[in-house]
């Protein structure tokens, strides 16, 4: 069964700290993707990865960045962490590009 | 307006009782349909694909889809306390499902 795990389930952040979301993959599988879950505005897409190094925006990739420097982990990176990034962040992962998604089960992030 | 409208929910049933979740959305180039279910304090797991119009069943769960109204629904058969859970629908343009388009959401309690 495809595992895909997050580094934390719970993080709490100060106004302008770097902050990193870790995801890793157990299954090899090619792609990876990074969402963030709020109420009323469903799952969006923040950025997603096709292969090791390579990364394409998503719909809302301002003030994010990613990491993909091995096949089986991406990471997120908030680089200067805000209010407004106060979220629950979903990493998600597929074998092919025509495959529906392995989510893991979140990153709930509060930034005071 | 969003491209993807849900059913808002919440939805309570009894024991038993037959569920319909359901989707419009506005893209018509949309092909690909899936459905997640969300289980509280995890990540979404997929219930449904499917690419062509019509039904497709699983279980007690049937998917289905209309192309030509842009309309897609889950049904749930003799549900259960453990079918309590968030149900997301989510639709793509092309070949990646992963940049899928998200409803917001229905949550569903099924009364035991």
């Amino acid at each position: 069964d495809v595992k895909v795990t997050q580094s934390s389930r719970y993080l709490v952040k100060r106004t302008g700290e770097k902050v990193f979301l870790e995801c890793v993959q157990d299954m090899d599988h090619e792609n990876m993707f990074w969402y963030r879950q709020d109420p009323g505005l469903g799952l969006r897409l923040i950025y997603f990865s096709y292969d090791v190094k390579m990364k394409e925006k998503g719909d809302i990739p301002e003030g994010y960045s990613v990491s993909r420097e091995k096949k089986e982990r991406f990471s997120l990176i908030l680089e200067s962490a805000s209010t407004n990034q106060t979220s629950m962040y979903l990493c998600a992962s597929s074998p092919r590009i025509d495959s529906p998604l392995h989510f893991g089960n979140g990153t709930r992030l509060t930034v005071t | 307006q969003k491209e993807v409208e849900q059913d808002p929910g919440p939805l309570s049933v009894p024991e038993g009782a037959i569920v319909s979740l359901n989707c419009t959305y506005s893209n018509s180039a949309f092909q690909y349909f899936m459905w997640y279910r969300q289980y509280s304090r995890k990540g979404p797991e997929l219930l449904m694909y499917t690419y062509s119009s019509g039904n497709k069943e699983d279980g007690r769960f049937t998917a289905q889809v209309d192309k030509s109204s842009k309309y897609i629904s889950l049904f749930i058969r003799d549900s259960q306390p453990s079918d309590s859970a968030t149900y997301l629908c989510a639709m793509s343009t092309n070949t990646n499902a992963g940049k899928s388009t998200f409803g917001d959401g229905t949550t569903l309690t099924v009364k035991p």
